[in-house]
């Protein structure tokens, strides 16, 4: 059975650092690209970052890029969101997400619960 | 990037009627288009994938067409369970993308 937790979320001071991460079991973790998605409160999805089954290639979008790093460890089907120089807009709940299907027919067939993080004095 | 467009930004009606939702794209993206319905305080949940896909285990009244720029979500007969917004997402180009998303209610 296919499951996703996320764990690390929290209140963090701006301009501060908190790591995000999914623990995903029941699917050979490996072989699977892995998404971070946000949903500021009260807003819609952001799509936030991709990373490839062997972790060589990696996206993000534009408001995170430079600030974030995603990253997986296959040998313990985890997925990573680094997150650095926070600011108040990155307030939200951080999902992660798993890809299935071939290029450029992806999509999104299950989701973490999601982790809250508050970015806030 | 590819922006996406969905309309309208909320609706309301009535358990049985035919609900139709549109996502626009700021470019042709082929049919990477997904579906994806979320409740408060809960994960999205895919519907459709592909454009006219229907996700394993989706009633079958949910169904989506389009190719190109322009697509469209359509509930065939709305049921109560059916309420929450519902996000179309674009899987063509690296940097993916979500519409702002449309918010169904009951009447």
């Amino acid at each position: 059975q296919v499951h996703l937790a996320e764990f690390g979320g929290g209140v963090v001071q701006p301009g501060r650092s908190l790591r995000l991460s999914c623990a995903a079991t029941g699917f050979p973790f490996i072989t699977y690209g892995m998404h971070w998605v946000r949903q500021a409160p009260g807003k819609g999805l952001e799509w936030v970052a991709v990373i490839w089954y062997d972790g060589n290639n990696k996206e993000y979008a534009d408001s995170v890029k430079g600030r974030f790093t995603v990253s997986r460890d296959n040998s313990k089907n985890t997925l990573y969101l680094q997150m650095n120089s926070l600011r108040a807009e990155d307030t939200a709940v951080y999902y992660c997400a798993r890809e299935i299907g071939r290029w450029p027919l992806g999509h999104f067939d299950y989701w973490g619960q999601g982790t809250l993080v508050t970015v806030s004095s | 990037d590819i922006q996406m467009t969905q309309s309208p930004s909320s609706l309301s009606a009535s358990v049985g009627d035919k609900v139709t939702i549109t996502c626009r794209a700021s470019q042709s993206i082929s049919r990477s288009l997904n579906w994806y319905q979320q409740k408060v305080g809960k994960a999205p949940k895919l519907l459709i994938y592909a454009a006219s896909v229907l996700q394993s285990g989706v009633p079958s009244r949910f169904s989506g067409d389009g190719s190109g720029t322009d697509f469209t979500l359509t509930i065939s007969s709305l049921q109560p369970e059916d309420f929450g917004t519902y996000y179309c997402q674009q899987s063509y180009s690296t940097l993916w993308t979500f519409g702002h998303g449309t918010k169904v209610e009951i009447k």
